[in-house]
């Protein structure tokens, strides 16, 4: 069945330091894959996209993501941690199922240290 | 401003009591989905719309029901409420092509005593 697999239900990393967050997925053929950003109170807010190409992929608030075909994986990086980047990362799959389901990973909580 | 509105954002209600979550987006997307959220258990999906009416099932779709009568609008309809489905509720939209991905709406956290 097809799932997609964040590892890590929270992490804590200091300001200033590097972050990956990792994304693994399980489906046959390569899917369209998101990462999603919700911060607290809020809806969920698309960082970055992949769906062919470069699979180091540039998204918004200084995020990137790079495609790994072999490990099925679709890991996100920051280099630099903001303290305003503390909130909830979603890792998403679209599958083609006639209509493009989107399979949700369960989240990882981004906590960040002074 | 391209924008998914749910109303309401908060909602308490009793058991049995009939309630709509209203969802609208102005961004002419074709599909709209309506999601539960759960500690510990991400994102499920109650409904989908591929267009106007046309609905279809998602992972947990018991005890709910959706229409399609608009293309912009996709309310959610919880007919007998029960306390399991206690939640936070997200409305989202996007191109019948799914690249683009999903926006979101701000969400609705329902609770039912």
């Amino acid at each position: 069945a097809q799932s997609v697999t964040q590892p890590d239900i929270h992490i804590t990393v200091s300001e200033g330091a590097s972050l990956e967050l990792r994304c693994n997925y399980s489906y046959g053929a390569t899917p369209y894959l998101f990462w999603y950003v919700q911060s607290p109170g809020q809806g969920l807010q698309l960082l970055l996209k992949y769906f062919s190409g470069d699979t180091l992929v540039q998204g918004i608030k200084g995020f990137e993501a790079e495609f790994k075909r072999s490990q099925s994986s679709f890991n996100l990086r920051k280099p630099s941690v903001h303290w305003s980047d503390a909130a909830e990362y979603f890792c998403a799959v679209a599958i083609n199922t006639g209509g493009f389901k989107t399979i949700f990973g369960a989240g990882t909580r981004l906590f960040v240290k002074a | 401003e391209a924008q998914v509105t749910q109303n309401p954002r908060y909602l308490i209600t009793v058991t049995g009591k009939k309630l709509t979550v209203t969802c609208s987006q102005n961004m002419n997307h074709e599909y709209m989905s309506w999601y539960r959220q759960d500690p510990g258990l991400g994102l499920r999906q109650i409904y989908y719309s591929m267009n106007v009416e046309v609905t279809d099932k998602g992972d947990v779709p018991e005890g709910y029901k959706v229409s399609r009568k608009e293309k912009r609008n996709f309310p959610l309809i919880l007919e007998s409420p029960s306390p399991n489905q206690t939640s936070l509720y997200f409305c989202a939209s996007r191109f019948i092509g799914a690249e683009g991905g999903y926006t979101f709406g701000s969400g609705t956290r329902l609770t039912v005593v």
